[in-house]
């Protein structure tokens, strides 16, 4: 199995600009979760899909935040109109292969987002 | 609020020796919990986990301990040793085996001293 994989890996954007990232999960998984992690904290649920369907939402995930699962494999993750507020790393990650009674999370290596 | 506490920002331990690393939580419906060991720059990588019907899991070098009455674990290093330098997350979940988003705690960054 390659493991999950994150696209940009780094991301400088200006406020106010939109900016999208990309998250491949672990083959077979059917869970897709992200998180936002900033300096000093831990990483914060932001949402989760199976398969296709988005199954939770946080409260911290505004309205200018939308996520994507199109086809039940890749995700997206798209911020309108960002805001200096929004500097994070934005972690993905995958669990649980049907058959198994396994839902460890294992975890992309994150994309690093600076709004300047 | 915070439901998942680490209340220990850093640990140093000798090589060699155990490190114990202590995790509480608030949340009496967290059912599930995980430690993950995080390296700069890098993204969590899940160690070990323990459903609350146990009180022990072991894998290898890794035992972790829940206390349900105390709302509290603790994840054992034996023995410490240099790569296991990183910081270190305890999450927990409210759903049978963590299939929900995961409630972090802030990390225990731990040095192991040569």
């Amino acid at each position: 199995d390659t493991g999950v994989s994150q696209d940009p890996r780094h991301k400088i954007t200006k406020r106010g600009q939109n900016v999208t990232f990309r998250c491949d999960p672990i083959s077979e998984h059917n869970r897709l979760y992200w998180y936002r992690q900033t300096l000093g904290q831990g990483p914060e649920f932001l949402t989760y899909f199976q398969n296709e369907a988005q199954l939770e939402k946080s409260r911290l995930l505004s309205d200018r935040f939308s996520a994507e699962r199109p086809k039940g494999s890749f995700s997206t993750l798209e911020i309108q109109r960002t805001e200096q507020g929004d500097s994070a790393m934005y972690l993905c990650a995958s669990s649980f292969r049907p058959g198994t009674n396994s839902y460890e999370q294992y975890f992309g290596p994150g994309t690093r987002l600076t709004v300047t | 609020d915070q439901q998942v506490k680490q209340n220990s920002p850093s640990l140093s331990v000798q090589e060699g020796r155990i490190s114990i690393l202590n995790c509480d939580y608030t949340n009496s419906m967290f059912d599930y919990f995980l430690w993950y060991k995080k390296y700069p720059a890098e993204g969590p990588t899940f160690l070990i986990s323990i459903s609350s019907i146990k009180d022990k899991n072991e894998d290898g070098r890794f035992t972790v301990f829940l206390n349900k009455s105390a709302k509290h674990l603790s994840l054992h290093i034996v023995p410490s040793q240099p790569g296991d330098s990183a910081v270190y997350f305890c999450a927990a979940s409210a759903t049978g085996g963590g299939a929900d988003g995961l409630t972090f705690g802030k990390g225990t960054h731990l040095i192991i001293q040569p």
